[in-house]
């Protein structure tokens, strides 16, 4: 089975701070995501990777970053902190981009900025 | 890009048949027709995926009409851990990711 794993269940940081949401998962995909969910709204993808070192804007990359320095491992940043990205951010992987397999999710960060 | 639809919310009775539909009109030649299901404090699990005609698994049918327009997602005798929030999601996964998620359906199993 796929393991994706985000470091943290819950995060609770100040407006302005530098935040960095992490993920790994444990089955080599080549792909891996970032969404933000918030009630109403779905799931938005913020951004994704084909591949290490490699990194393309989703429907909503304002006010993020992302880093994938290894293949296993993707990183969320929120360069300055600001209220309205108070929400549940999710990490995704899949195999390839040349393959139908769905996609695995993590279990999610519940992040609050006060 | 095609969007999705998907009702708000459905209630339903153990060991009922339930069937969420999903609507998506503009839907591409490559697309496929992707359910998850997600539960509170959990991330979306994969439930079954589609193109055309039907799909069946151990734990559900996709059903899509010739026109591929809607898909229906069918879940056979319900129990109340089948209680959870279930999207859609439409998307090429060979392109650059265009994937369009419904805002998902919340399903109510009641005793």
């Amino acid at each position: 089975d796929v393991k994706v794993t985000q470091s943290s269940r819950y995060l609770v940081k100040r407006t302005g701070e530098k935040v960095f949401l992490e993920c790994v998962q444990d089955m080599d995909h080549e792909n891996m995501f970032w969404y933000r969910q918030d009630p109403g709204l779905g799931l938005r993808l913020i951004y994704f990777s084909y591949d290490v070192k490699m990194k393309e804007k989703g429907d909503i990359p304002e006010g993020y970053s992302v880093s994938r320095e290894k293949k296993e491992r993707f990183s969320l940043i929120l360069e300055s902190a600001s209220t309205n990205q108070t929400s549940m951010y999710l990490c995704a992987s899949r195999i390839s981009k040349y393959s139908n397999q769905p996609q695995h999710f993590g279990d999610g960060t519940r992040l609050s900025i006060l | 890009l095609a969007k999705t639809t998907q009702p708000i919310s459905m209630d339903s009775y153990e060991g009922q048949e339930v069937n969420i539909t999903c609507s998506h009109n503009n839907i591409a030649t490559n697309d496929y027709i992707t359910w998850y299901q997600q539960f509170p404090s959990q991330g979306p699990r994969f439930i079954i995926q589609g193109y055309k005609t039907k799909v069946t698994n151990e734990v559900a049918s996709l059903f899509i009409p010739a026109d591929r327009k809607s898909s229906t997602l069918s879940l056979p005798r319900v129990s109340l851990s089948d209680t959870a929030v279930y999207y859609c999601l439409v998307g090429d996964w060979g392109s650059n990711y265009q994937l369009i998620w419904g805002a998902g359906t919340k399903l109510i199993i009641k005793p």
